[in-house]
């Protein structure tokens, strides 16, 4: 099946700090998406990326489509206290046939900061 | 303002023992999704379906069955519960175009089977 590593595990990092995280794929997707999970919630997506090569931005929050299409990238500048939870990403196929809208998880990042 | 309901929030199962988890949304989606939630693992997918009247096998799908009762409504049952299913379990939904690629959430339910 898919695989999505996803890196780091976990960060620690001071407020105001910039955080980088990516997700790398063993096959093409011609999706990804970046969600945020805060404890005893869901995931709630950041950012859809749909494009090779494509550079998207959510207030502080900027990701990119690799131009190889099996990898994304995800920067947080000015870190503040609110951004702590686990950040993932997750690839989507080719919709059509049995794969259609099924999306794979990376393993999750992990972000504390400290005030 | 509901979104993707699940039921229940917690459920403690001892070994053996079957249970249903429900899950709801109001979004009017074609598509719904179960996930589980294991520590470094991510999200893996046990099963989905893509519209009403269809559900296909995810990642993971050994251990579960699924209903999709109506637009609405796709439970996940486990028939005889093991140690191995104490995770917690997402529903998910999509409005299942093309074009409409963000899939929604529920709060999740934490399972513990002992």
């Amino acid at each position: 099946g898919q695989q999505l590593n996803q890196s780091p595990q976990s960060m620690f990092i001071q407020e105001g700090e910039d955080v980088s995280m990516n997700c790398t794929s063993s096959s093409i997707f011609n999706t990804w998406l970046w969600y945020k999970q805060d404890p005893g919630e869901g995931p709630v997506l950041l950012i859809a990326l749909y494009k090779a090569g494509e550079l998207t931005s959510n207030g502080r929050l900027t990701a990119q489509f690799g131009i190889t299409r099996k990898d994304s990238f995800l920067n947080i500048s000015a870190s503040i206290p609110s951004d702590v939870g686990i950040y993932f990403c997750a690839g989507q196929l080719q919709a059509g046939g049995t794969s259609y809208g099924k999306l794979t998880f990376g393993q999750g990042t992990i972000l504390t900061v400290h005030p | 303002n509901a979104g993707v309901t699940q039921t229940p929030k917690f459920q403690v199962l001892k070994t053996g023992q079957s249970m249903t988890l429900q899950c709801a949304q109001d979004m009017n989606h074609n598509s719904m999704y179960w996930y589980r939630q294991d520590p470094g693992m991510g999200l893996r997918l046990i099963y989905y379906s893509a519209s009403e009247g269809t559900t296909d096998k995810g990642e993971v799908p050994n251990g579960y069955n699924v209903s999709r009762l109506n637009k609405r409504e796709f439970s996940l049952r486990l028939e005889s519960a093991a140690p191995s299913q104490t995770s917690v379990y997402f529903c998910a939904s999509r409005p299942g175009t093309a074009s409409g690629n963000t899939i929604y959430f529920g709060e999740g339910s934490w399972l513990t089977v002992v």
